[in-house]
């Protein structure tokens, strides 16, 4: 089973609707970080969160790090057909010491 | 200050040849990672360089290696490539061990 659960897998939306993605680990997280990919593409770096609860936010996009739930959360306000991609969370988790991500959700807004 | 860039970007080999990938960091950056990706597996790591050492591996077979040279770029080689081996191979980098990673464009291996 994967160490990094995203979900939804996929998701479509209006423009202008708001939207969640979660990320839950089932170890303990040290520090979690937020990717976009357009397809075949590099990840853009998009936002790290270190142990504690940490909240960023960036433009419209804002996460937050739930260290009871070993989860972290990505919220886009707003959404616009820009947001489009794939969005990937990668972990430092307990017992490892390589990036573990996660399989990723797909974006699609639509006008 | 320039991103991290991989070479070449689109590579088509049949199956029992070599690869050799390239990826240089960021500059400044002394960690490289090396990643696969693929439509089942997701991505998956496979190996990190830092001051040309390796420092962690990942579950891939031993046809799968990789060096790192003094400038901190780095190479990571596939012999005998399997159909299975077709992927996006991403490379990214870091200040340091364990900091945020910025990747490359990533090389598109069809292996035929």
């Amino acid at each position: 089973s994967q160490e990094l659960e995203q979900s939804p897998q996929s998701l479509i939306v209006q423009e202008g609707k708001n939207l969640t993605i979660n990320c839950t680990s089932s170890k303990t997280l040290y520090g979690l970080y937020w990717y976009k990919q357009k397809y075949g593409e590099g990840l853009i770096f998009l936002m790290m969160l270190q142990k504690g609860g940490e909240e960023k936010s960036h433009e419209k996009i804002t996460a937050k790090l739930d260290e009871k739930k070993q989860q972290s959360s990505l919220h886009i306000t707003a959404s616009q057909p820009s947001h489009a991609g794939i969005y990937l969370c990668g972990a430092d988790i307990i017992d490892t010491d390589k990036l573990i991500f996660g399989t990723g959700t797909r974006l699609q807004v639509f006008p | 200050k320039a991103g991290v860039t991989q070479t070449p970007r689109y590579l088509i080999k049949t199956r029992g040849q070599q690869v050799t990938l390239s990826c240089s960091p960021i500059s400044g950056h002394r960690s490289v990672s090396w990643y696969q990706q693929t439509p089942g597996q997701g991505l998956q790591f496979l190996f990190e360089y830092f001051s040309e050492t390796q420092r962690n591996k990942g579950n891939f077979p031993g046809r799968f290696s990789g060096r790192q040279f003094s400038n901190s770029r780095s190479e990571m080689n596939v012999s005998t490539l399997e159909l299975g081996d077709s992927a996006l191979y991403l490379c990214a980098s870091s200040i340091l061990t364990g900091n945020e990673q910025y990747f490359g464009p990533g090389t598109r291996l069809t292996v035929t």
